[in-house]
């Protein structure tokens, strides 16, 4: 049980285009869901929190017009990085809460490289 | 708010040994701890977790002991396999802050055959 599932795994884009990223919790229900960004050797940074029929929450330092985030069902969350460039390349992973405790599940991951 | 860690700390064991992985947390208010896995190129994965009012569980083959008078979590590997090579994150969930997550900068666990 709490599987996420991520797609893309992997995306290759030209500077200025826009990115959307699939986020689904596959066997429960999740109203919150969340997005981070990871860089080499690096932790897990959250970008933002995700609520199911609300707007998302973004951390300190993150742009909420570059990294459109949609909810619109219990199992779905979008990331979109909009007009991408190089710096934006990274590991993007969403995570989904179960409806009964405050663990986490990962997605896989989706490594974006923008050229 | 998040650690960004610019050097993964390392530990290497020999197959068969005990491993320790430790990690400081720095919120008395967190309520809630995990330990994840994370392989190259892949999304952590949930090993154990653990309470504050608790200070010790137990899994298979692993073990979480909280020190919450010194905020320190640890992660006890035991009969470490080359499988169990990775990047241990410990995260605290703060009380009250919408289950968001506060990650540690993690350790590479290498396994020596």
């Amino acid at each position: 049980g709490a599987v996420v599932s991520q797609h893309p795994s992997r995306v290759i884009c030209k500077s200025g285009t826009s990115v959307k990223i699939e986020c689904r919790s596959l066997d429960f229900q999740a109203t919150t869901m969340f997005w981070y960004r990871q860089f080499p050797k690096q932790s897990l940074m959250l970008m933002a929190t995700s609520n199911e029929g609300s707007k998302a929450t973004y951390e300190q330092g993150v742009e909420k017009d570059k990294f459109l985030i949609n909810h619109a069902s219990l199992t779905l969350s979008t990331l979109t990085v909009t007009s991408a460039h190089p710096e934006d390349s990274s590991f993007y992973i969403c995570s989904a809460r179960t409806p009964t405790k405050d663990t986490q599940y990962f997605g896989p991951g989706t490594r974006l490289t923008v050229l | 708010g998040e650690s960004v860690g610019l050097h993964l700390p390392t530990l290497s064991v020999q197959e068969g040994d005990n491993s320790i992985i430790n990690c400081a947390y720095s919120n008395s208010a967190s309520d809630y701890f995990i330990w994840y896995k994370q392989e190259s190129g892949k999304g952590p994965q949930f090993i154990i977790d653990i309470r504050s009012n608790m200070d010790k569980r137990q899994g298979q083959r692993v073990t979480v002991l909280l020190n919450k008078t010194v905020k320190h979590l640890s992660l006890q590997i035991a009969a470490t396999q080359p499988g169990d090579s990775a990047v241990y994150f410990c995260a605290e969930n703060i009380s009250n802050q919408g289950g968001k997550l506060i990650f540690g900068q993690g350790t590479e666990l290498s396994v020596k055959p």
